[in-house]
């Protein structure tokens, strides 16, 4: 399976606790970008990333939230402390070369529920 | 504030029937995209629209840039069940000192047998 692979699918946290969520972008792709999504809203930029840099984190929230794409592995998103409203589902997206011309390729997405 | 709106928000059609779907912006995108999402998955990438006026075409699909690179539209003839999804349209677009893709909220399309 070449494509973008996040895990877990489905994360079940409480208030106060914290929630990883990895994506392994197609092989290949060096760039990746997390959104989020609430139902019956279209995705939210969040973050976008480089092998080893955070390129632009203008929508990512200034606390609790943070992301890496280290040299190896995969790329995480962090939240820390969550709570109900970070309910929502998190896309990963990777593409081959900066820029939205070439096609962003996401993943089925994490589901996280925050109880 | 929504920057691209898409409508209508909802759509239920019988197969066999044509439809129209609109993304409208009062901005200028340098290209256009469109994704169908089904429920459990991510996004996939149906079309990228990069000139004015460009048409593009995808069997029964027909992908339209508009002229000033605000709008575009979505259409599908003889629709079947298997169109079923959200239809989601996202522009690139400056914003905030770097190119972002920001996406409509979608139209839900049911195509019922």
């Amino acid at each position: 399976n070449a494509g973008v692979m996040q895990n877990p699918r489905h994360l079940v946290r409480r208030r106060g606790q914290e929630a990883r969520l990895r994506c392994s972008p197609m092989k290949g792709h060096s760039h990746v970008y997390w959104y989020r999504q609430l139902p019956e809203e279209g995705l939210k930029f969040m973050v976008y990333l480089q092998k080893e840099n955070i390129i632009d984190e203008s929508g990512m929230p200034k606390e609790r939230f943070s992301a890496e794409f280290p040299k190896e592995g995969p790329s995480i998103l962090r939240i820390q402390q969550v709570v109900r409203g970070d309910s929502a589902a998190y896309f990963c997206a990777s593409s081959p070369q900066r820029g939205y011309n070439s096609p962003l390729h996401f993943g089925n997405g994490t589901r996280l529920t925050v109880t | 504030t929504q920057l691209l709106e898409q409508s209508p928000q909802f759509l239920s059609i019988q197969e066999g029937e044509n439809l129209t779907v609109y993304c409208n912006s009062s901005s200028v995108f340098s290209s256009l995209q469109w994704y169908r999402q089904e429920p459990g998955e991510g996004p996939v990438l149906l079309v990228t629209v990069v000139t004015g006026g460009e048409v593009k075409k995808l069997k029964r699909l027909t992908f339209q840039f508009g002229d000033a690179r605000k709008d575009s539209s979505l259409h599908i003839t003889a629709a079947q069940t298997g169109d079923t999804g959200l239809y989601l349209c996202a522009g690139a677009v400056a914003q905030g000192g770097s190119e972002k893709l920001v996406f409509g909220k979608g139209t839900k399309l049911t195509v019922n047998p």
